[in-house]
């Protein structure tokens, strides 16, 4: 048990779907994540959440829309997504962004895998 | 940015010390050095940070030397379970960015 709950576990979509991704963390934090993990690529930040006010878009494409209704839950909206955007998503929290220059470490959960078809 | 250097991959025997280098040359003062490791189809997970001193929890032991170019994450009694992928990384100043590179591949073999 991470803290951090991600769902679905794997979801498989056509270019045209909609569909969305959800993340709950249990752990009280202020800030959470949207990361993308490619297959043999780095992990790719994509978007940062603090107080439920974004604070970072990482140049990601407006088929990506997140939400963030409050400090405990983020989502990630899809939208006519390219065969491309098959990947592991990974929602992150921490505790703050910056305490005096000081990162708080992020907890992770596992992912949703996604494939679009 | 400050970017890593990690070796692709390493091996390491059951039961022994697994010291996982890292360089980081051109970090800067006040940017620490963070460790995270990602085991297969799980998400990354916090190892263990320092700016300048050494540090120690019951995960791991990070060794950073004087200059801070470089660091050392040592697990000192390495299991099957830790074979994974340990990321080195250097917080992105002014940014709530953590800029993952391509890891060490660590095997833990019995």
């Amino acid at each position: 048990e991470t803290g951090v709950t991600q769902t679905p576990r794997h979801l498989v979509m056509g270019m045209t779907n909609k569909k969305s991704l959800k993340c709950e963390q249990h752990l009280g934090h202020n800030a959470m994540y949207w990361y993308k993990q490619s297959a043999k690529k780095p992990l790719e930040l994509m978007f940062v959440y603090n107080f439920k006010e974004q604070t970072e878009n990482n140049s990601v494409p407006s088929r990506f829309s997140p939400e963030c209704p409050n400090s405990s839950h983020l989502f990630l909206h899809l939208h006519t997504l390219q065969p491309e955007d098959s990947a592991l998503y990974l929602c992150a929290s921490s505790q703050d962004l910056d305490v005096g220059g000081y990162n708080s470490p992020l907890h992770f959960g596992n992912g949703t895998r996604l494939t679009v078809t | 940015d400050a970017k890593t250097t990690q070796p692709t991959s390493m091996d390491c025997a059951e039961g022994r010390a697994a010291n996982l280098p890292c360089n980081h040359s051109t970090i800067s003062g006040n940017e620490y050095v963070y460790w995270y490791r990602q085991i297969h189809s799980q998400g990354p997970q916090y190892i263990i940070h320092g700016l300048k001193n050494n540090e120690t929890n019951e995960m791991a032991s990070l060794i950073i030397t004087e200059d801070r170019k470089s660091s050392t994450l040592i697990l000192p009694h390495a299991t099957l379970r830790d074979t994974a992928v340990y990321y080195c990384i250097v917080r992105v100043a002014a940014s709530a960015k953590l800029v993952f590179g391509a890891g060490t591949i660590l095997r833990v073999k019995s």
